[in-house]
């Protein structure tokens, strides 16, 4: 089944305490993307990436990082998570070329994240 | 910059009534427009899109029209189920860029009561 698969779910965590949220698709598509969602906000990209190795930032990059060693993963590390940070999480993936690529993306279940 | 301007939920509906969603947008250049739905305790997914002005996009008995003369994408469907209860995202992409990024709106939630 093609899918995006993101851990955890759900974490509880306090300020400072560094943390990594696994992303995998297992669709070989090229581009991955992390985007958080926030009340009254929608979703906002924070990072993507493009291919292995290829990386940029979104629109709301700060405090986050993130490393594209393998084409299906994309881990979001937070080194030094705030109360801020404090949101529901995804992950999504598309086909990267100018033929294949349709607009759509293929989104995780979430993470939902809360730091103390 | 580009944004997009949902209606704010919740809408509240009775099963069987008719459904309209208002989305709005602005963009430099010439965006594709999506509606992705996100039904509880799932991640988002794509419900129709619309890459060109006229173009409509339909899926799952829901509609919406591309108007670039009102940059709008209104969501419709006939007949809403229990079913669709969900939150339904308006979104734009400039297609020619290397970010492929999604530019979403608020969300607007949907309840209905059978």
């Amino acid at each position: 089944e093609a899918q995006v698969t993101q851990n955890p779910r759900y974490l509880i965590t306090v300020t400072g305490k560094k943390l990594t949220v696994t992303c995998s698709q297992n669709m070989n598509h090229e581009y991955m993307s992390w985007y958080r969602q926030d009340p009254g906000l929608g979703l906002r990209q924070i990072y993507y990436s493009m291919n292995v190795e290829v990386t940029d930032k979104g629109d709301v990059p700060e405090g986050y990082k993130v490393s594209r060693k393998e084409k299906r993963n994309f881990p979001l590390i937070l080194e030094s998570p705030s109360p801020n940070q404090t949101s529901l999480y995804f992950c999504a993936s598309s086909l990267h070329s100018g033929r294949g690529y349709t607009g759509e993306l293929f989104f995780g279940e979430g993470s939902r994240l809360t730091v103390l | 910059g580009n944004s997009v301007t949902q209606m704010e939920g919740p809408v509240t509906l009775s099963e069987e009534a008719f459904l309209t969603i208002n989305c709005t947008y602005t963009a430099t250049g010439y965006p594709s427009l999506f509606w992705y739905v996100q039904y509880p305790g799932e991640g988002l997914q794509l419900l129709l899109k619309a890459t060109k002005a006229d173009d409509k996009g339909s899926n799952k008995g829901f509609e919406a029209t591309y108007r670039k003369e009102t940059t709008s994408f209104h969501l419709e469907k006939g007949s809403v189920q229990v079913s669709d209860s969900a939150v339904y995202f308006c979104a734009l992409s400039l297609m020619d860029t290397g970010r492929r990024a999604l530019t979403f709106g608020s969300g607007t939630r949907l309840q209905v009561q059978p």
